[in-house]
């Protein structure tokens, strides 16, 4: 069965540092496109970030950031351990939530975010 | 970037009313809207995909219409567990992005 199991939130001062895994399980992460998703607590949903999945032919994903993340955060994926990351840089109190990655369901039936995550909290505190 | 305005914010109603809870775009998005429910401490379950198609597994009370920048969410018969919070949220063209939400309280 599909699982998403996300790692590595914690507490990080202002302008740190922190790298976030999900570990994908019950279907191939790269055929998928996957974002991660965050959530203050108390607030509502904000996409961060998506990367896309890896077509046959060309190998090659594309990347889409929120304008708030831009230029900081960074998306990856190792495909050969099922591992998508979300390396943050700069952090801010702003950034402080929960993140969540989620599986986006296929473009040509204009799927949604069909499985997520249980999440990983950010504290950004000095 | 596509903006999505949600209404209401915040809603009362008793186990059995018809609940219908409204999202905008700020330009058009053609059917790629769709909604989640989600409960406190939980993630975001999905309901709804291409404005109108129920995600397998939810129950047929849950429906949804819309296309171009106007969508609705209706619940036909509440029932007690959903009571939460619903989002909608489109994948139109590279970006992603979510209605603020509309929380469904009990009367």
């Amino acid at each position: 069965q599909v699982q998403l199991v996300e790692s590595g939130g914690g507490l990080v001062k202002p302008g740190g540092s922190l790298r976030l895994s999900c570990a994908a399980s019950g279907f191939t992460l790269s055929d998928y496109y996957m974002s991660w998703i965050r959530q203050a607590p108390g607030g509502g949903l904000e996409w961060v970030s998506y990367i896309s999945d890896s077509p046959v032919t060309t190998g090659i994903s594309t990347t889409s950031y929120a304008d708030s993340v831009k230029g900081r955060f960074t998306i990856s994926r190792d495909n050969t351990n099922n591992l998508l990351y979300l390396e943050m840089n700069s952090l801010r109190a702003e950034d402080a939530a929960v993140y969540f990655c989620a599986r986006e369901g296929h473009s040509w039936y204009r799927g949604g975010f069909d499985f997520w995550g249980q999440g990983t909290l950010v504290t950004v505190s000095s | 970037d596509v903006q999505m305005t949600q209404s209401p914010a915040s809603l009362s109603a008793s186990v059995g009313d018809r609940v219908t809870i409204t999202c905008r775009a700020s330009q058009d998005i053609n059917n790629f809207l769709n909604w989640y429910q989600q409960k406190p401490g939980k993630a975001p379950k999905l309901l709804i995909y291409a404005a109108s198609r129920l995600q397998y597994g939810v129950p047929s009370r849950f429906s949804g219409s819309g296309s171009g920048t106007d969508f609705t969410l209706t619940v036909s018969g509440l029932q007690p567990e959903d009571f939460a919070t619903y989002f909608c949220q489109h994948r139109y063209s590279s970006t992603r992005s979510f209605g603020l939400g509309t929380k469904v309280e009990i009367k």
